[in-house]
């Protein structure tokens, strides 16, 4: 089958960092996605990985290792607008899309 | 920026009733898609379109339909709701094999 992994809930201080980890086995690779997703709004699209290695973008960066099947969004310098729900997902074909049921982080003051 | 709207927020209705779920997406976006989002389950997909009239059912069609008439427009229905239906339903679109840009999502309710 096809599988998604991420922690449930994660908890961070503001000004820190922090690593939410995204296991996946998959039919397919055709790239993984990272999106926030704030309570009670859409998500939006935050990073995309489809080769070995590190992404940067800003305070946000995403790591990928295809021969482990493994991905990790880093949040750095957290903001208390940060918490929020974080999805993992990945494209195994082309138009299909499989979503893991994302990490709920709470940044505390 | 790419706007996708959906044509309700909240929504209401009653066991057996035919519901239209309308979703529209203003930059020409090749492909189109329907999720539900339950808690502790994620997105799961349920039908999505690559192309006008065109439709593919993704992990959980059953109980709806689509219709994609116009390049702009996917509409998914709902053909008798029933309670297990009641669920937050998303709307997305993509220009291709990258990211999905999201509509604000319409909670339905099934009663």
């Amino acid at each position: 089958g096809q599988n998604i992994d991420q922690p449930t809930e994660m908890t961070a201080t503001e000004g820190a960092i922090v690593q939410i980890n995204c296991t996946y086995q998959t039919s397919g690779f055709n790239g993984l996605f990272w999106y926030q997703q704030h309570a009670g709004e859409a998500p939006t699209f935050l990073s995309y990985n489809v080769l070995d290695g590190l992404e940067e973008k800003g305070r946000f960066s995403s790591f990928l290792s295809r021969s482990k099947g493994y991905s990790y969004l880093l949040l750095k310098e957290l903001q208390m607008k940060d918490s929020a729900s974080y999805l993992c997902a990945v494209s195994p074909g082309t138009y299909k899309y499989i979503f893991g049921t994302g990490t709920r982080l709470k940044v505390l003051a | 920026d790419v706007k996708v709207t959906q044509s309700s927020r909240y929504l209401v209705k009653r066991t057996g009733e035919k519901v239209f779920l309308e979703c529209v997406q203003d930059m020409d976006h090749e492909n189109m898609f329907w999720y539900r989002q339950d808690p502790g389950l994620g997105l799961r997909l349920i039908y999505f379109s690559y192309d006008v009239k065109m439709k593919e059912k993704g992990d959980i069609p059953e109980g709806y339909s689509v219709s994609r008439e116009k390049k702009e427009r996917f509409s998914l229905i709902l053909e008798s709701a029933s309670t297990n239906q009641t669920s937050m339903y998303l709307c997305a679109s993509s220009p291709g094999g990258n990211e999905q840009f999201f509509g604000p999502g319409t909670r339905l309710t099934v009663l």
